[in-house]
């Protein structure tokens, strides 16, 4: 158990389709994150929340859309995907400050077709 | 642009086996530098941490080393064991205006064979 749960752990779509992955933190976490790891590429840093509030914006095309309803919850809702947005998509959360590392979910790995 | 390098991309070893994973950093102002294990279908999980005056950190069998003025850093493991197979992680923080922004590297995939 990391301690970062994220759901649906495998995610097939069309790309017509709306989905939604979910990411809940136990940890007392008032930052968090949403990455995108495709095979080869380092980690791109999408979205950061801190204190629920938005962050960071990573020129992350509109298609992708999150939700941070408390410190918590962080959510990514998915509309009119490409498929070269298949990808490993995790979530992390950690404390606000520099030392503090990042706690990864297990990821939710997204194929669109 | 801040950039991290790891090298080799991948490494295959026999078990009870050494060896050392490299990382080549050009993140600036430097705050500190961490190296990440990511077991086949996990997150990664933080190994250690290295700031700008310290030189070497050991956890168990991993030792890392952070050498500031050439901006390099290694990950030694002794001894490595099956579980050790994963893919390594090399990250470096900058500090600008405070804001906690990691620049990750691609990482070094390792296999362990018995």
């Amino acid at each position: 158990e990391t301690g970062v749960t994220q759901t649906p752990r495998h995610l097939v779509m069309g790309m017509t389709n709306k989905k939604s992955l979910k990411c809940e933190q136990h940890l007392g976490h008032n930052a968090m994150y949403w990455y995108k790891q495709s095979a080869k590429k380092p980690l791109e840093l999408m979205f950061v929340y801190n204190f629920k509030e938005q962050t960071e914006n990573n020129s992350v095309p509109s298609r992708f859309s999150p939700e941070c309803p408390n410190s918590s919850h962080l959510f990514l809702h998915l509309h009119t995907l490409q498929p070269e947005d298949s990808a490993l998509y995790l979530c992390a959360s950690s404390q606000t400050g520099i030392d503090s590392p990042l706690h990864f979910g297990n990821g939710t790995r997204l194929t669109v077709t | 642009k801040n950039q991290v390098e790891q090298s080799p991309q991948s490494l295959i070893i026999l078990e009870g086996k050494n060896c050392t994973l490299q990382c080549n950093y050009t993140v600036s102002p430097f705050s500190n530098l961490r190296w990440y294990k990511q077991d086949t279908g996990r997150g990664p999980v933080s190994l250690t941490i290295m700031t700008f005056s310290e030189n070497t950190k050991s956890n168990g069998r991993y030792t890392a080393t952070l050498d500031a003025d050439t901006k390099q850093s290694s990950l030694h493991i002794t001894a490595s064991q099956l579980s050790d197979s994963a893919s390594y992680i090399c990250v470096v923080s900058a500090t600008p205006g405070g804001s906690y922004i990691p620049t990750f590297g691609r990482g070094t995939s390792l296999i362990v064979h018995p």
